[in-house]
């Protein structure tokens, strides 16, 4: 069974510093591995989606990062902002399956 | 423009009472899922559907009753409504997971009280 952990559970830093949030997941056998943004009473925004043959992408000031043999993955925020507050999810699509199992997410406030 | 949208975005009933709702994707895309989202903010698929076609159903009680009368649709639709069921539930859809595509895309969620 797969299972996917977030550390940490939440984060707070100030407004300029880069920091990373983990995901690990249980089981490598992944077709891919997605990062999404939610913000309170709000819906899922994707964020970065990392096929599994791919060791990484980037968007603007995030970078993912995936190394399945491992089972790691790592979201890397450069220079965050107020703007950045937000619970992020990882998520992890088997081989085989139809869904995507989900982190519990880390919960990141950035002060001004 | 709205990639995925469920109708509606909050819903507050009695228990016992049947609700259903609503979703639609224009993405093209031929899976669809129904994800519910515990107090304590977590995710958990209910259901998965390709192409029309049931793929998962992740031991949810059989009041829930998805019904996809074609791949851009997949509705909820909730009997005999508990306590319990109070959460948000998001449609979300993707290309057939392996085929490529940008992941998946989840609507705005459905807020649903029970009291």
């Amino acid at each position: 069974k797969q299972e996917v952990t977030q550390i940490p559970a939440a984060l707070s830093v100030p407004e300029g510093e880069n920091l990373v949030l983990n995901c690990s997941f249980t089981d490598s056998a992944i077709y891919n591995l997605q990062w999404f943004r939610q913000d309170p009473g709000k819906g899922l925004t994707s964020l970065l989606l990392i096929q599994s043959s791919q060791r990484e992408q980037t968007s603007g000031r995030l970078n993912a990062s995936l190394d399945k043999s491992s089972g790691r993955s790592t979201l890397y925020i450069a220079a965050s902002q107020p703007g950045d507050s937000a619970t992020y999810l990882c998520a992890v699509i088997l081989g085989g399956s139809e869904k995507l199992v989900f982190g519990k997410g880390t919960k990141l406030t950035v002060n001004p | 423009d709205t990639a995925v949208s469920q109708t509606p975005k909050y819903l507050v009933t009695q228990m016992g009472n049947d609700k259903s709702i609503k979703c639609e994707q224009n993405l093209g895309h031929d899976t669809m899922y129904w994800y519910k989202q515990d107090s304590k903010k977590f995710l958990k698929i209910m259901f998965s559907y390709n192409n029309k076609e049931l793929i998962i159903n992740e031991t949810v009680p059989n009041r829930f009753s998805p019904k996809s009368p074609d791949k851009a649709h997949l509705n909820l639709h909730i009997n005999s409504l508990e306590l319990g069921d109070s959460a948000v539930y998001f449609c979300a859809s993707s290309y057939t997971p392996g085929q490529g595509g940008l992941g998946a895309f989840f609507g705005q969620g459905t807020r649903l009280t029970v009291v």
